[in-house]
């Protein structure tokens, strides 16, 4: 089976832009969960969808959103990016909604100037 | 205080030697899990345990329900273990795949 794929995996963006990542889970899996790891947070939560809805959101501003489709690919979008967005953005999949081992895709390296 | 804590936060150590990182937690769990992390991102899922032991070639992972401490041991290491390794936890009472990490443990193997 093909790995968790993550596109684009770098990114350079401008202060009040938009960024939309995508993920694309392990075929047969119908959660993904979202991640922001910085230098200075560590890994944080942003947000999981099971089945295409918002199952869990971490404590992050709206300016992070997303959304999941019915093939369980899913993508975040974050709006008027600050310079404390650049990150590393991880996704993970798992079969089901709890108590399933995840599957983390490589991330996208974001970059706001 | 984190919920999840790791020791050390840095593990210098050299080829062959028997490693240790520790991971205590403050929460109710469901699961612990432990990752590695390379340079470069990429996180790799090496054990998920709730309970008593789990061994995969070199690696062990245990955890004690009671105490709320978990412990990754590598044996007879080589430099290619060189890396980050997280400890996360699935807190119980909640639904879904949301994980809580410690804060990480980078450790080098030096040949």
């Amino acid at each position: 089976k093909a790995g968790v794929t993550q596109t684009p995996r770098y990114l350079i963006k401008t202060r009040g832009q938009q960024v939309t990542l995508s993920c694309s889970p392990i075929s047969g899996h119908r959660s993904v969960s979202w991640y922001q790891q910085t230098p200075g947070q560590g890994l944080q939560f942003l947000f999981e969808y099971f089945s295409e809805t918002q199952r869990n959101k971490g404590n992050f501003p709206g300016r992070f959103s997303g959304r999941q489709f019915s093939n369980s690919r899913s993508e975040m979008n974050v709006s008027t990016l600050e310079l404390g967005d650049s990150a590393l953005y991880l996704c993970a999949s798992s079969y089901g909604d709890r108590g399933y081992e995840q599957y983390f895709g490589p991330g996208t390296r974001l970059t706001v100037t | 205080k984190n919920e999840v804590e790791q020791s050390p936060q840095n593990l210098t150590a050299q080829e062959g030697e028997f490693i240790t990182i520790n991971c205590s937690y403050s929460v109710g769990i469901s699961a612990l899990h432990w990752l590695q992390q390379h340079p470069g991102g990429g996180i790799v899922s090496l054990f998920m345990l709730s309970s008593g032991k789990k061994k995969h070639g070199r690696l062990i992972a245990t955890i004690n329900i009671q105490e709320k401490h978990s412990s990754l041991h590598i044996t007879a290491s080589h430099p290619r273990d060189s890396a980050v390794y997280i400890c996360a936890v699935s807190l119980s009472g909640t639904s879904g795949s949301r994980l809580t990490f410690g804060e990480g443990t980078q450790l080098t193997v030096n040949p």
